[in-house]
């Protein structure tokens, strides 16, 4: 069963404009968030993080939002850029202190130049 | 340092056979995880270890898959009697305990079971 869950595979949006990337949940008892990109050949990188506490998280051009009611996060990019190019991951934490993460299957952003 | 490395990169393997893979985390980290990821999917956790100790594994890690990480430093990922449907990416990342969310990935593994 796949408990986070990114339903665009593919988001496609011109450089300079706001890239938006959703995900969605269904394990309540998660209570941290992340967000991974990936470049063809390598491994996921961190990107942003959210604790389950919060609403929002912003870092440069990236900012997460969460909604716990609606057990939905999203990704804005502002401004995009070419090299944001990637797939990008919404991951979750369970919070037993394993720290194993839920992935979901990933949205592939292209920003066009 | 150059993060998490992996080795071998890729890995044409029978049915069959047995493969093993390797790990080299960051030096300072002391929790080291593996995943499994195949085509269209998420990285899947596999285990995970902190420092030489072995303290959970997902039920996707069937017996035919063993992982040792001997000295609390690199660690293998051992997998018999190869099936085609273990062809996949393995992923290794690692992290300091106090702040295990942040997970740092290695390149992956890539095995193809012909």
């Amino acid at each position: 069963d796949q408990q986070v869950k990114q339903n665009s595979p593919s988001l496609s949006v011109q450089e300079g404009r706001i890239s938006i990337l959703n995900c969605d949940y269904t394990n309540s008892m998660f209570d941290y968030f992340l967000w991974y990109k990936k470049y063809p050949a390598e491994g996921p990188t961190f990107l942003i993080s959210i604790s389950s506490i919060k609403d929002k998280n912003e870092d440069g051009r990236f900012t997460v939002f969460l909604n716990k009611s609606a057990k939905h996060l999203s990704l804005h990019i502002v401004p995009s850029q070419p090299g944001d190019s990637a797939v990008y991951f919404c991951a979750a934490d369970i919070g037993t202190g394993a720290n194993n993460l839920f992935f979901g299957t990933g949205t592939r952003l292209t920003v066009i130049p | 340092d150059t993060g998490v490395s992996q080795d071998p990169r890729h890995k044409i393997t029978k049915r069959g056979q047995n493969v093993t893979f390797r790990c080299d985390p960051i030096s300072e980290h002391n929790r080291l995880y593996w995943y499994r990821q195949t085509l269209g999917q998420g990285p899947e956790f596999l285990t995970y270890f902190q420092n030489e100790a072995q303290l959970e594994k997902s039920r996707l890690l069937s017996d035919r898959f063993s992982a040792e990480r001997p000295k609390g430093s690199f660690s293998t990922l051992e997998i018999q009697r190869t099936e085609q449907g273990d062809s996949a990416m393995y992923l290794c990342a690692s992290s300091l305990a106090q702040w295990s969310y942040e997970q740092y990935f290695g390149p992956g593994t890539r095995l193809t079971v012909t």
